[in-house]
């Protein structure tokens, strides 16, 4: 069965970087087929796409989150990770990791077919 | 506000069938597949519908889904307690282009 499980701090300090790392087990972030996602909920509300990542480093972000973004892929510990700098108030929330499975056809979003229990992370000083 | 539209609330007695739905645009919806989440309290969301209308291994078919121009619909039919919770849609839209979800149906079982 796969598996995913965040760590990080839970607690971050304005103006400073967010980093959060997701370790697999029961797959390899080497797959051919899957992208590795992060997700984030804030407090009562929706989900929000934080981003993407293929085990070779090709990457797809939210535009509204790519200066601030940057994630990427430790094949040799089966990890992957999310850096987000500069962070204020807005982007305190639950944060999870999931693996991203094929869709059919063009663009598409794929979709997240295990997840992380997710992580809170606080923006507080 | 989200970039595809959700009911806020819905609800349901045990047995009913009950339908939650996922309005969007050309740029989403319209060109693209739709996924559907569940999310029951305090716990991550879990795939539910990918494709339109794909159901994963273990999901009921008490849950389906369907597409048509740029709306969605997930259905729930012999509604039980243990489905309620919130529901999101998701899509890729070609103009912010990036991810997208719905903000949610909450979903009462009476």
């Amino acid at each position: 069965q796969v598996q995913l499980l965040e760590s990080g701090p839970g607690l971050v300090t304005p103006s400073q970087t967010l980093s959060l790392t997701c370790t697999v087990s029961g797959d390899s972030v080497r797959s051919a087929i899957y992208y590795w996602t992060w997700i984030r909920q804030h407090p009562g509300k929706g989900l929000e796409w934080i981003g993407y990542i293929y085990h070779s480093g090709r990457s797809y972000y939210n535009p509204s989150l790519k200066s601030r973004v940057t994630m990427s892929v430790d094949t040799s510990k089966n990890q992957f990770s999310l850096r987000l700098n500069s962070v204020t108030a807005a982007d305190t929330a639950v944060y999870f990791c999931a693996r991203a499975a094929e869709c059919s056809g063009g663009d598409c979003l794929r979709p997240f077919d295990f997840w992380g229990q997710g992580t809170l992370v606080t923006v507080s000083s | 506000q989200s970039v595809l539209t959700q009911p806020p609330s819905a609800s349901g007695t045990p047995g009913q069938r009950v339908s939650i739905s996922c309005s969007g645009s050309s740029a989403n919806i319209g060109r693209t597949t739709v996924t559907w989440y569940q999310q029951l309290p305090g716990t991550a969301p879990k795939l539910l519908i990918y494709d339109n209308d794909q159901r994963p291994s273990g999901v009921p078919d008490r849950f389906s889904g369907s597409k048509s121009g740029t709306s969605a619909s997930l259905a729930i039919s012999g509604l039980q307690s243990e489905d309620e919770g919130d529901y999101f849609c998701a899509a890729w839209d070609d103009i912010v282009y990036g991810g997208v979800f719905g903000g949610g149906t909450k979903l009462t079982v009476l």
